[in-house]
């Protein structure tokens, strides 16, 4: 069974240009996350969904961050536009249901540069 | 407020000896404490996940222990190998919230032969 999807890998991008990141959760995971990691931080949660409602946007830049989860499955995130300090990278995670006692799966990430 | 601490910041050990990392948390109330490994490029794998009842948990050459009273936890690695060097970071959820998995720095291991 494929794990958590992301892509792009790899993304560099000049400031105030948008930029987007796809998630593929697996299969029958209600529960989905986007995080961002700094380097030599643990990741940050910067939205959570359950199927397509965001139930925990709290740390989400709306400035310049949105994010949609379509039908309850792939999730899109967005900035626009992109500043120097959005380099990071960018982990999208699933999980069966919203309860903490349910494991989470993490994706491989999106490294973003902003140039 | 909801923190996990950990420490070291980050080790350097030689091949083939252990070591032991620590996790302290003031999460509550607590649901379970999971160890991830990362390795550099990707996201984090789960080792282990324990709940309240548990002290003891192994998988491989990885075994994780919870002290719930004192909250806290610890991985320790045996037999270390070159493909131990990644960061392991410790993630405490909490039974409540809609943000409940709280997450640690992480410890930077480097095994050098």
């Amino acid at each position: 069974e494929a794990g958590v999807v992301q892509s792009p890998r790899y993304k560099i991008i000049e400031k105030k240009q948008p930029v987007a990141f796809w998630c593929n959760p697996i299969s029958g995971h209600n529960t989905l996350y986007w995080y961002r990691q700094n380097l030599g931080q643990g990741p940050e949660l910067l939205i959570r969904y359950e199927n397509e409602e965001a139930v925990d946007d709290s740390q989400l830049p709306k400035d310049r961050f949105s994010a949609e989860r379509l039908k309850g499955v792939d999730s899109t995130l967005k900035i626009q536009p992109a500043e120097l300090g959005d380099s990071a990278v960018y982990l999208c995670a699933s999980s069966l249901s919203p309860q903490g006692w349910t494991e989470a799966f993490f994706g491989q990430g999106t490294r973003l540069t902003v140039v | 407020k909801n923190q996990v601490e950990q420490s070291p910041q980050s080790l350097i050990i030689l091949e083939g000896k252990n070591c032991t990392l620590q996790c302290n948390y003031t999460v509550s109330p607590f649901s379970n404490l999971r160890w991830y490994k990362q390795d550099t490029g990707r996201g984090p794998v789960s080792l282990t996940i324990m709940t309240f009842s548990e002290n003891t948990k192994s998988n491989g050459r990885y075994t994780a222990t919870l002290d719930a009273d004192t909250k806290q936890s610890s991985l320790h690695i045996t037999a270390s190998q070159l493909s131990d060097s990644a960061s392991y970071i410790c993630v405490v959820s909490a039974q409540t919230g809609a943000n409940n998995l709280f997450f640690g720095t992480g410890t930077r291991l480097t095994v050098i032969p």
